[in-house]
């Protein structure tokens, strides 16, 4: 199994530039969400997914869009890069059982992207 | 709004000494309280996690304590070793919730030889 899988490891944009990261899953799970990581800030969610066709905003969605066709893929786009997007960011999946506590994030190697 | 709070920002420890990072709640709900551990370069790796039903949970060097009444959790972990150094977050989450898990700042450990 590869886990998660994100695309590319490293990106530098110049402001205003669009792109999408890329996350994959090959767990069946249903539960994904995209995090960013800044120094002293810890992991921010910026939008999430409970299943295919469903998103929904985290902590920080501005300047951020998902959606979400299928179980295993869940692609953050950048709309207009401006360089407070300059972060880590880490695609996450989980299982989502309601009634469960087995609820173990499974995270990717992050993409470091720079907006210049 | 910061829904769990961690302390402390870094922490230095000599090889063999305890570690201890501590974290406070405010969300009453939330009833999952996992640690994760990352390293350079690396996404976090659950390390331990609890349930509010016990005190402790123990597993090898690494510890977890919970006090409900007070909304605190605090992460042990015993002999420090300089394979231990690496950020720490403690998290919190509430079963059924939708939004996932809420972490704290994180911890940046340094286990000096």
């Amino acid at each position: 199994n590869a886990g998660v899988t994100q695309t590319p490891k490293f990106q530098v944009l110049k402001t205003g530039q669009s792109m999408t990261l890329q996350c994959a899953q090959d767990m069946n799970h249903e539960y994904m969400s995209w995090y960013r990581q800044d120094p002293g800030m810890g992991l921010r969610l910026i939008h999430y997914s409970v299943g295919a066709g469903i998103t929904d905003q985290g902590e920080v969605p501005n300047g951020y869009n998902v959606s979400r066709s299928t179980t295993e893929d869940f692609p953050l786009r950048l709309l207009s890069a401006a360089p407070s997007q300059t972060s880590v960011y880490f695609c996450a999946s989980s299982y989502h059982r309601r009634d469960e506590f087995n609820t173990e994030a499974f995270f990717g190697q992050g993409t470091r992207l720079t907006v210049v | 709004q910061q829904q769990v709070k961690q302390s402390p920002q870094s922490l230095i420890v000599q090889k063999g000494g305890i570690s201890i990072i501590n974290c406070a709640y405010e969300n009453t709900a939330f009833d999952y309280f996992p640690w994760y551990q990352q390293f350079p370069g690396k996404g976090p790796a659950l390390l331990i996690a609890i349930r509010p039903d016990v005190s402790e949970k123990k597993e090898g060097r690494f510890t977890i304590s919970f006090n409900k009444s007070a909304k605190q959790f605090s992460l042990h972990i015993m002999d420090s070793q300089p394979g231990d150094s690496a950020t720490y977050f403690c998290a919190a989450y509430r079963r059924g919730g939708a939004d996932g898990l809420t972490f704290g700042k994180g911890t940046h450990l340094i286990i000096q030889p």
